[in-house]
């Protein structure tokens, strides 16, 4: 079966620094997506990166960054140069069969605070 | 209006009253999901709509029926609901297609006393 597990129930970092959420996965599919969304305390999930499977590099989007250790069954996520506004939850989520490409399974979430 | 909304932000009801969730997608996709997300549980997939024709059920109770009448639109009905299933109710929708992300609306807070 596929799972998600996220360690760290909360972290906190200084403004300015980077902070490593922690995200392994579990599934015997080849083909999956992996996902990171923020959830700020209005309750909406937001985007922030997706990495494939058979994706070479590793996925940026500007302060965010995906450490995707396939064989370890590892994606982290990088935020570099963390700002107030990044305290939320964070959820590491998975695509991928069985139970369709629509499915999403999503971890148990990490609150990050971010300190001036 | 621009990406997924949802109405109401906040709803209040009893065991006995019957209420809907309504979701709007503006971003032009053809799936359309329901998640609910329980205090200290993961998020849980509820069903799942492509082209307005229902995929997924997640073993949901019946006291939950989804109706999607358009691919931009989907509606959450609820009746005869239990205290326990007070949480955030997410919409989300993207394209029908492997490889495409979800994106969510900014959920429904449901308090069933």
């Amino acid at each position: 079966a596929q799972k998600i597990t996220q360690t760290q129930p909360g972290m906190f970092v200084q403004e300015k620094e980077a902070v490593t959420l922690d995200c392994t996965y579990d599934t015997s599919d080849p083909s999956y997506g992996l996902f990171w969304y923020k959830q700020p305390s209005s309750g909406e999930m937001i985007f922030l990166i997706y990495q494939g499977s058979y994706d070479q590099q590793n996925a940026t989007e500007g302060r965010y960054s995906l450490n995707f250790q396939k064989a370890r069954k590892s994606a982290n996520l990088v935020i570099s140069a963390s700002q107030l506004g990044d305290s939320a939850m964070y959820f590491c989520a998975m695509r991928g069969r069985p139970g369709g490409y629509n499915k999403l399974i999503f971890g148990a979430g990490t609150r990050l605070a971010v300190h001036p | 209006e621009t990406g997924v909304t949802q109405t109401p932000r906040h709803l209040v009801m009893g065991m006995t009253n019957k209420k809907s969730l309504k979701c709007e997608q503006h971003l032009g996709h053809n799936a359309m999901y329901w998640y609910k997300q329980s205090a200290k549980k993961p998020l849980e997939l509820m069903f799942v709509y492509n082209f307005k024709e229902q995929t997924e059920n997640n073993s949901v109770p019946s006291r939950f029926s989804p109706e999607c009448p358009n691919s931009s639109h989907l509606f959450l009905h609820l009746h005869t609901l239990q205290p326990e299933d007070s949480a955030l109710y997410l919409c989300a929708s993207s394209q029908e297609s492997a490889e495409e992300t979800q994106y969510f609306g900014p959920g429904t807070r449901l308090l069933v006393l």
